[in-house]
């Protein structure tokens, strides 16, 4: 039972377009959302996070929107850049737990 | 200065044999994982320890088991390796102050291959 989902295996976009990438999740009690990049051979890289008190948290060209009540997150890559191609993971987890359950990814490929 | 480190890189190893990844942060962290991504690129937690202390046994076989030494360090030996466990297995931590709203930091991986 997957909690954590990323229904698009891959997305491509040109350069300088806006790249959105999408997650939901089934557990009402998550409360702490992660986004993380992966390049191949090498370990996730943190992204961005928002906690559920909030709807919506940027940093430079991510902006990562949460809707609660649909369960489900985004994030918004403005504008792309062909670095950006990766794996981009979601993750969710709930105070107190320390476990954080990860979505099967979404792999972007930005167009030059 | 690589902030969570693991070795080996790679490691090819035969059906039967035992096997330890070793992993180390220099973070002042006090919470350090194991996750196993395994050949559908699914990533999922299988241990955690909080102060040397296991915080998190998710239904892992019990062949796999978790050493920290210090809370800089955090070893998974395994035994009797199946071609099962061919994955890769990615170390992380995090501060570990209340088990919640935090950052986990990773490391580059130990791809495991087992024939």
């Amino acid at each position: 039972d997957q909690q954590v989902k990323q229904n698009s295996p891959s997305l491509s976009v040109q350069e300088g377009r806006i790249s959105i990438l999408n997650c939901d999740y089934t557990n009402s009690m998550f409360d702490y959302f992660l986004w993380y990049k992966k390049y191949p051979a090498e370990g996730p890289t943190f992204l961005i996070s928002i906690s559920s008190i909030k709807d919506k948290n940027e940093d430079g060209r991510f902006t990562v929107f949460l809707n609660k009540s649909a369960k489900h997150l985004s994030l918004h890559i403005v504008p792309s850049q062909p670095g950006d191609s990766a794996v981009y993971f979601c993750a969710a987890s709930e105070t107190g737990t320390y476990k954080y359950i990860f979505g099967t990814g979404t792999r972007l490929k930005v167009l030059a | 200065d690589t902030a969570v480190s693991q070795t080996p890189k790679y490691l090819v190893t035969q059906m039967g044999n035992d096997k330890s990844i070793k992993c180390e942060q220099n973070l002042g962290h006090d919470t350090m994982y194991w996750y196993k991504q395994d050949s559908k690129k699914f990533l999922k937690i299988m241990f955690s320890y909080n102060n040397k202390e296991l915080i998190i046994n998710e239904t892992v076989p019990n062949r796999f088991s978790p050493k920290s030494p210090d809370k800089a360090h955090l070893n998974l030996h395994i035994n009797s390796l199946e071609l099962g466990d061919s994955a890769v297995y990615f170390c992380a931590s995090s501060q570990g102050t209340g088990g919640g709203q935090e950052t986990q930091y990773f490391g580059p991986g130990t791809r495991l291959l087992v024939l």
